[in-house]
């Protein structure tokens, strides 16, 4: 199937600072990502619909200024945490989408555990 | 609203035995039903998927799951358990009626015992 690499895996950091993950499709291209967040032991929460070469769709409830969604390219969207707080600490992941758009099949990266100090 | 309803938190089986993780759906419109597998710390990873057909699709591993319009249920199986299938399943459906985001459901977490 398709791969889709996430990085970093793990990041710790201090309070404050931002944090930038990545997820790269690595032999598809992918005009549309999606990023998700999981809570332990909980379900994905999609955050945000990422569509190349325009702003990302955010779901209700999540902050645009704090996670900053960029699809630059066909193979590469970037979520960037904003001045990071513990709170934020979670497991993200993003994935893409092969196929047609309702019936397309998605392929998730191993996912980015944050740790907020 | 759509929504994906996974009944157990957890199922236990002995290895060798079938195994069966039960979803349930609501949507307007015609469903698009798959289930993925998350092992720890993992992002997770597609089973199989029901678009249209037959109602028994067959997916990775030796999973396969029947789809049932009537019980709107669409309930995972696999005839003999391995230890290695322990993890956490996720059922999400996607509806044809111009919501094309997946939801998922809450997960159950497997556990097949030697």
């Amino acid at each position: 199937g398709a791969v889709v690499s996430q990085h970093p895996s793990r990041v710790i950091c201090k309070s404050g600072t931002s944090v930038k993950i990545e997820c790269r499709s690595l032999d598809f291209q992918a005009t549309t990502m999606f990023w998700y967040r999981q809570f332990p032991k909980q379900s994905l929460m999609l955050m945000a619909t990422s569509n190349e070469g325009s702003k990302a769709t955010y779901e209700q409830g999540v902050e645009k200024d704090k996670f900053l969604i960029n699809h630059a390219s066909l193979t590469l969207s970037t979520l960037t945490v904003t001045s990071a707080h513990p709170e934020d600490s979670s497991f993200y992941i993003c994935s893409a989408r092969v196929g047609a758009e309702y019936t397309g099949e998605l392929f998730f990266g191993e996912g980015s555990r944050l740790t907020v100090l | 609203a759509q929504s994906v309803a996974q009944p157990e938190d957890q199922v236990n089986v002995a290895e060798g035995n079938p195994l069966t993780v039960k979803c349930t759906y609501s949507v307007s419109g015609n469903p698009y039903l798959f289930w993925y597998v998350q092992y720890p710390n993992r992002g997770l990873q597609f089973l199989l998927k029901y678009i249209t057909g037959d109602n028994l699709v067959k997916g990775s591993y030796g999973f396969e799951a029947e789809f049932n319009k009537s019980q709107t249920s669409f309930h995972l199986k696999k005839p003999s358990a391995l230890v290695s299938d322990s993890a956490l399943y996720f059922c999400a459906v996607r509806n044809s009626g111009g919501y094309n985001k997946l939801i998922f459901g809450a997960g159950t977490r497997l556990a097949v015992h030697p």
